[in-house]
């Protein structure tokens, strides 16, 4: 398996822009994580779904981020209208239920915001 | 919200000398799990403890808890400059069904 794939690596964006990150967890796997990380903040979990369904969105910092995941192997994280202090890295995760419960990371896209 | 908090936020040591990394959480938990961030890269799993295990061993990495303090401690025995990294507890309260809440990390930076 080729792990987690998070597109794009990087992502240049004007405020007030939309802005959508993709992420294809691990085939298998039945839960799925979105978090951001910024030096100020750390590492932070912003949504979660199991069998593609949403179960915890408290982490999600304002109504202009959303996040979907239509099947078991695709979710995106949408943030509309972007603004500057959006800019961090954004790390999609995955891992299976009863099978142990290691995380699985991708290599995360780097989200600039001028 | 942030459930782990390490300790400390960063730490110097030349390289052979051993390594040892806190951790400490708020609420019960199904297990805690130690992760590896290389800078510019994901995090990777390192090392899961279970609430009812007390010490674990993986390689040259050594993995106490102490649930009655809510605290575990990461060991790296003999370390190498390749270890430098940041390293991260995380605390999973479901075992598999919920989130993995992570603190803000050790930064370890190990002298040739």
């Amino acid at each position: 398996d080729a792990g987690v794939i998070q597109s794009p690596r990087h992502e240049v964006t004007e405020m007030g822009q939309e802005v959508t990150l993709r992420c294809k967890p691990i085939s298998g796997h039945n839960s799925l994580f979105w978090y951001r990380q910024t030096m100020m903040r750390g590492l932070e979990l912003l949504i979660y779904f199991n069998n593609n369904v949403p179960i915890d969105d408290s982490g999600m910092p304002e109504d202009r981020f959303s996040a979907k995941m239509p099947n078991a192997s695709f979710s995106t994280l949408k943030i509309q209208p972007s603004e500057p202090r959006d800019s961090a890295v954004y790390f999609c995760a995955s891992r299976s239920q009863g099978r142990g419960t290691e995380a699985f990371f991708g290599q995360g896209t780097r989200l600039t915001v001028v | 919200s942030q459930q782990g908090e390490e300790d400390p936020q960063a730490l110097s040591i030349q390289e052979g000398e051993n390594a040892t990394m806190n951790c400490s959480y708020k609420t019960s938990i199904n297990n805690l799990q130690w992760y590896r961030q290389n800078s510019g890269r994901g995090l990777v799993h390192l090392i899961l403890i279970r609430s009812n295990e007390r010490e674990k061993h993986s390689g040259r990495l050594r993995v106490t808890l102490d649930t009655s303090k809510k605290s575990s401690s990461l060991l790296i025995t003999a370390s190498r400059a390749a270890d430098t990294a940041s390293y991260f507890c995380a605390t999973d309260v479901g075992g598999g069904a919920d989130g993995l809440t992570f603190g803000k990390g050790t930064h370890l930076i190990i002298q040739p």
